[in-house]
């Protein structure tokens, strides 16, 4: 059973912290990818990694940055958190090979920016 | 860019009613197709998915979706909904784009099925 975990379901940060969101995939798959979940927009894809230290922006980068060091490892960092970046961020995993895979999810980590 | 359109935010229903959500996506190409469900306080999870041959998908609990594409439409159904149906749906598409195999979700629709 694929098994990806986030390491928090909920935090609370102050503007301008640095914040770190971690993700973990215990199926080795090669992608992995941060979105952001909003009412009404349905999830954002902020960035995504097809391999070990290797990343690509999604649709809505600005204001974060990732780190893909280990396979099974996915974070995604906000340098300055800010209001706007309260959100709920979930984490994904999926295979490399057929486009019709699908794709796992984590919890979710609900973040406040206060 | 390839965006999906889901019409109703929010749908309430009685149980035994029928449902219908409505998905239209933009995207010349090739596609793939998803719902997904997230039930309250739970990961997001796949219901059903298209990819090729039969355009009419039977997914879990019931729930099917067919994808015609002279419309470029993917509506989920549920002959019977159940309140246990209560959970927010996202439709999704997969298309090839500059920067490889690229998901774009659509709004959401919030449905709460009445026991």
């Amino acid at each position: 059973d694929v098994k990806v975990t986030q390491s928090s379901r909920y935090l609370v940060k102050r503007t301008g912290e640095k914040v770190f969101l971690e993700c973990v995939q215990d199926m080795d798959h090669e992608n992995m990818f941060w979105y952001r979940q909003d009412p009404g927009l349905g999830l954002r894809l902020i960035y995504f990694s097809y391999d070990v230290k290797m990343k690509e922006k999604g649709d809505i980068p600005e204001g974060y940055s990732v780190s893909r060091e280990k396979k099974e490892r996915f974070s995604l960092i906000l340098e300055s958190a800010s209001t706007n970046q309260t959100s709920m961020y979930l984490c994904a995993s999926r295979p490399s090979g057929s486009r019709s895979d699908t794709q796992y999810f984590g919890p979710g980590t609900r973040l406040t920016v206060l | 860019a390839q965006s999906v359109s889901q019409h109703n935010h929010h749908v309430i229903l009685s149980e035994a009613a029928s449902l219908e959500l409505g998905c239209n996506y933009s995207y010349g190409g090739t596609v793939n197709l998803f719902w997904y469900v997230q039930y309250p306080g739970q990961h997001l999870q796949l219901l059903l998915k298209y990819f090729s041959g039969d355009p009419l998908v039977k997914g879990i609990k019931g729930f099917e979706a067919e994808f015609i594409k002279s419309k470029f439409s993917f509506n989920l159904r549920k002959p019977s909904v159940q309140w246990s149906d209560t959970a927010e749906y996202f439709c999704a598409v997969n298309a090839l784009t500059n920067a490889g195999n690229m998901l774009t979700f659509g709004g959401g629709t919030r449905l709460m099925v009445k026991p």
